[in-house]
């Protein structure tokens, strides 16, 4: 199954440490956003990236920021931990940043701090 | 600001009942209106969307404008059925969504 693939699968940090996930999108997929699920809500946008550049950007805090890389895959990286920053984080792709095509999400990242 | 209401968050029906998820929604521009559904231990996928106008396994979802929602229908539930439900809102032609809480649909024996 060539889906979206993410890593790690679960994750467990301290508050106030510093965190890298990590997402690669389908193959010839360039978009890819990122979404934070907490329990019992459903998925909050985070970021959405096209070809290595910012494209959109959610109400998170600074503490939150992410790149892409030339091979379209991504990382999500979360500062200065929270307890409340505990969620499963989503990473979605999509063939174009835009228009009528479909998002495809991963599994997710699950994050607990503690 | 966008935002997607589902006043349920759990559903129980019988096989073969009829199935109704609501969805609301608030936005001043023009919606894309999608759902998305989640079967037990399997990733989020996409269900349907307005604008294709198509049903997926037996659902199907209209658009009113009107009343701002976005109904999810079934006229035979199945026990396959049984997984979390999404409504999402597309906004500004890309690919952010903003997601309702989502309802668990729960369809018994």
């Amino acid at each position: 199954d060539a889906g979206v693939t993410q890593s790690p699968t679960h994750l467990i940090k301290t508050r106030g440490q510093q965190v890298t996930l990590r997402c690669s999108p389908i193959s010839g997929h360039k978009s890819v956003s990122w979404y934070q699920q907490v329990l019992g809500q459903g998925p909050q946008f985070i970021f959405q990236y096209y070809e290595k550049e910012e494209r959109g950007r959610g109400n998170f805090p600074d503490r939150f920021s992410a790149r892409q890389f030339p091979n379209y895959s991504s990382e999500l990286n979360v500062n200065a931990l929270l307890l409340g920053d505990s969620a499963l984080y989503l990473c979605a792709s999509s063939p174009t940043p835009t228009g009528n095509t479909e998002a495809f999400f991963g599994q997710g990242t699950r994050l607990t701090v503690v | 600001a966008q935002r997607v209401t589902q006043p349920e968050k759990l559903l129980s029906v019988f096989k073969g009942a009829p199935v109704e998820l609501k969805c609301n929604y608030s936005y001043s521009g023009s919606p894309e209106l999608f759902w998305y559904v989640q079967y037990s231990r399997q990733r989020l996928q996409l269900l349907l969307r307005h604008i294709s106008r198509e049903s997926i396994k037996g659902f199907t979802a209209d658009l009113n404008k009107g009343e701002t929602s976005f109904h999810l229908k079934k006229p035979f539930a199945q026990e396959e059925d049984s997984a979390m439900y999404y409504c999402a809102l597309r906004y500004n032609y890309g690919q952010n969504f903003v997601f309702g809480p989502g309802t668990r649909l729960s369809v018994l024996p």
